[in-house]
């Protein structure tokens, strides 16, 4: 299968700071991807859907000012959770899919854990 | 809004036993995917079923994917504690642009 490199694994930040996860797709092209949050016990929730060179579209609840998606390139997504706040911690997970190539399955990063303090 | 139904959301069985997964949508999808998930990872594909009626085998894991394309199951024979973890099914809308995930069925093998 593809391979989706996410990163960091884990990151503590502070509440008020900024992080940065990064969604990378290292053996194919990333015509889209997807952004997922999970709470504990809980299935992912999808945030937002990115194509690369365009605006990120955002599923009906989640702050697009807030989580800033970036697809610049058919490799890389990067999700800027902006001053985050103890309510931001979660564990966010990326996916990838290359629609050009008319495959609708998607692989999925290892996930981030963001524990905002 | 496309929802899908996961059930049951947690199952503790002893080895050996058998079970089935079950995926259920009023709408219909282009695709289904079935995935697994460990604590602290990302989901991992297990299989993709397309066609209406479709079986997959896979080990002892059997996926069928419905007639109408709107359900789902996943069966699991003489279950081991490897098998233990969170079991996510997927479905593509029929634009082929979103994925949509059920709750997901959390299983516990015991030893």
């Amino acid at each position: 299968g593809a391979v989706v490199s996410q990163h960091p694994s884990w990151v503590i930040c502070k509440s008020g700071t900024s992080v940065k996860i990064e969604c990378r797709s290292l053996d194919f092209q990333a015509t889209t991807m997807f952004w997922y949050r999970q709470f504990p016990k809980q299935s992912l929730m999808l945030m937002a859907t990115s194509n690369e060179g365009s605006k990120a579209t955002y599923e009906q609840g989640v702050e697009k000012d807030k989580f800033l998606i970036n697809h610049a390139s058919l490799t890389l997504s990067t999700l800027t959770v902006t001053s985050a706040h103890p309510e931001d911690s979660s564990f966010y997970i990326c996916s990838a899919r290359d629609l050009n190539r008319g495959n609708t399955e998607a692989f999925f990063g290892q996930g981030t854990r963001l524990t905002v303090v | 809004t496309q929802l899908l139904e996961q059930s049951p959301q947690f199952l503790s069985i002893q080895e050996g036993e058998n079970l089935t997964v079950y995926c259920n949508s009023s709408s219909v999808f282009s695709s289904l995917q079935w995935y697994r998930q460990e604590p602290g990872e990302g989901p991992v594909l297990l299989v993709t079923v397309v066609t209406g009626g479709e079986v997959k085998k896979l080990k002892r894991l059997t996926f069928q994917f419905g007639d109408a394309r709107k359900d789902s199951s996943l069966h699991i024979t003489a279950a081991q504690p490897g098998d233990t973890g969170l079991y996510l099914c997927a479905g593509v809308n029929t634009g082929g642009f979103k994925t949509i995930f059920g709750a997901g069925t959390r299983l516990f093998v015991k030893a």
